[in-house]
Parts: C-alpha cells; sequence; structure tokens
C-alpha cells in the first residue's frame, strides 16, 4: 500500500516569504507528527495531531510556524516570513491509533527547505 | 527531560564484519520504548529495531540486535555480516506516550 507522502520533496524559497509543507498520512491513521530536521542533527518534534486536533504544539519553534489537519487527513506545515535559520528537512509521520498500546510511526521522505 | 545521545558521529566497518553503534539516553520513566532508526540519502526513516523497557530480553532483527541495560540507560545495536545497503544514517531515538526524542546520529560506512 502507499506509505506517507510529502509534497514538495524540495522547496527553495527566499526570506521573508510564506511557504507550505503537505503531507499525505497513510489511509486510516488517525495520528500524525511534524519533526523538524536541521542539517547534521536529529528530527526534533514540532507538533501532534489526533485526527483533527492538535494534542500537542509545544515543539513549533515560535508563532510563525502552523499546522492544521482540517480533515483528519492531510496535513499542511505553514511557515510565515521564512527565515534563513528555518532551512532544515521537515519529516511527517503517522500512524495508527489503537488506544494507547504501541503505534509504529511511519516517516515520509520529507521536505528538504532552503531559504535564501 | 528526556535526552538521547550518540557519541560516535561517524563508524566504519569492513563488509562482512560487525559493528557496534552506542546510545545513552536519560530519563526518570520505567515504561518507554527505545528505537533505532535507519535514514539513507533518501531520507525517508526507516525503523531497523525497537525495544521495550519492561522486557529484560534483548530485541533481535535479523542481522540487528540490541544490548539494552536499563540500569546504564544504554542502547547500543550491533549489526553483523554487514552489507553495502547498511551504509546510512542510524539513528537511536526514545519515545514516552507518543513523542520520538532523538540522538544526534551515527554515519556508518561500510568498505568493500
Amino acid at each position: 500500500g502507499a506509505g506517507v507522502s510529502q509534497t514538495p520533496s524540495n522547496k527553495v524559497t527566499e526570506k521573508g516569504k510564506y511557504v507550505e509543507l503537505r503531507c499525505d498520512p497513510i489511509s486510516g491513521h488517525t495520528a500524525l507528527y511534524w519533526y523538524r530536521q536541521s542539517l547534521g542533527q536529529g528530527p526534533e518534534f514540532l507538533i501532534y495531531f489526533q485526527g483533527t486536533g492538535a494534542a500537542d504544539d509545544s515543539g513549533l519553534p515560535n508563532d510563525r510556524f502552523f499546522a492544521v489537519r482540517p480533515e483528519g487527513s492531510v496535513s499542511t506545515l505553514k511557515i510565515q516570513r521564512t527565515e534563513r535559520g528555518d532551512s532544515a528537512v521537515y519529516l511527517c509521520a503517522s500512524s495508527p491509533y489503537k488506544g494507547g498500546s504501541y503505534n509504529e510511526q511511519f516517516f515520509g521522505p520529507g521536505t528538504r527547505l532552503t531559504v535564501l | 527531560a528526556q535526552t538521547v545521545t550518540q557519541s560516535q558521529p561517524e563508524m566504519s566497518v569492513q563488509e562482512a564484519e560487525t559493528v557496534t553503534l552506542s546510545c545513552t539516553y536519560d530519563t526518570s520513566e520505567s515504561d518507554y520504548y527505545l528505537f533505532w532508526y535507519k535514514q539513507p540519502p533518501s531520507r525517508q526513516m526507516i525503523l531497523v529495531i525497537r525495544q521495550e523497557a519492561y522486557k529484560q530480553q534483548n530485541a533481535t532483527e535479523n542481522r540487528f540486535s540490541v544490548n539494552f541495560q536499563k540500569a546504564a540507560k544504554s542502547f547500543s545495536l550491533k549489526i553483523s555480516d554487514s552489507q553495502l545497503g547498511d551504509a546510512a544514517m542510524y539513528f537511536c531515538a526514545y519515545r514516552n506516550n507518543y513523542q520520538l526524542i532523538w540522538g544526534a546520529g551515527t554515519k556508518l560506512i561500510i568498505k568493500p
């Protein structure tokens, strides 16, 4: 079956511009996660959705970052007034939800964002 | 706060040999999961192996096995019979509830 997909694969933008990154989770997965991976580092948690609502957005670095998941499937990560420090790979993952038991997170290939 | 440390930025091994990647973590929780992920140049994170903290037995998946030392908070990955396709970044990760906390990664180089 289809895995997690992310578009675009690469995005180059200029400082100050607005960008949207899209994540299509595995069909039926209710949980969705965004992580940010800076060069030479491990990923850092940004936000977690359970269904349509953001259950934990504590990892969003500031109010320029916002994410939505209006229908409980596709999610969009939105970054306003981009800065060079936002350059990173943005990873999306999804998992089924089985009431607290272990739920493996399946990752997409990421979007590499470069802010010039 | 939980932290994960990988002290080896890079490791190299001869094809068909065995290599061990190190990971230590810090937590005050007693129930959690630990993982090793592989990230090839394609960027996609691939789960290699996982360990439940309440299980004393070390997890094994074919050529991959772990040495889980709960008291020492150590979780190393052993790759036996290394193959060229094993070359990648390897990340150790800790999970409590839903959030994954990651180490900085170890780049594994396989010498033919």
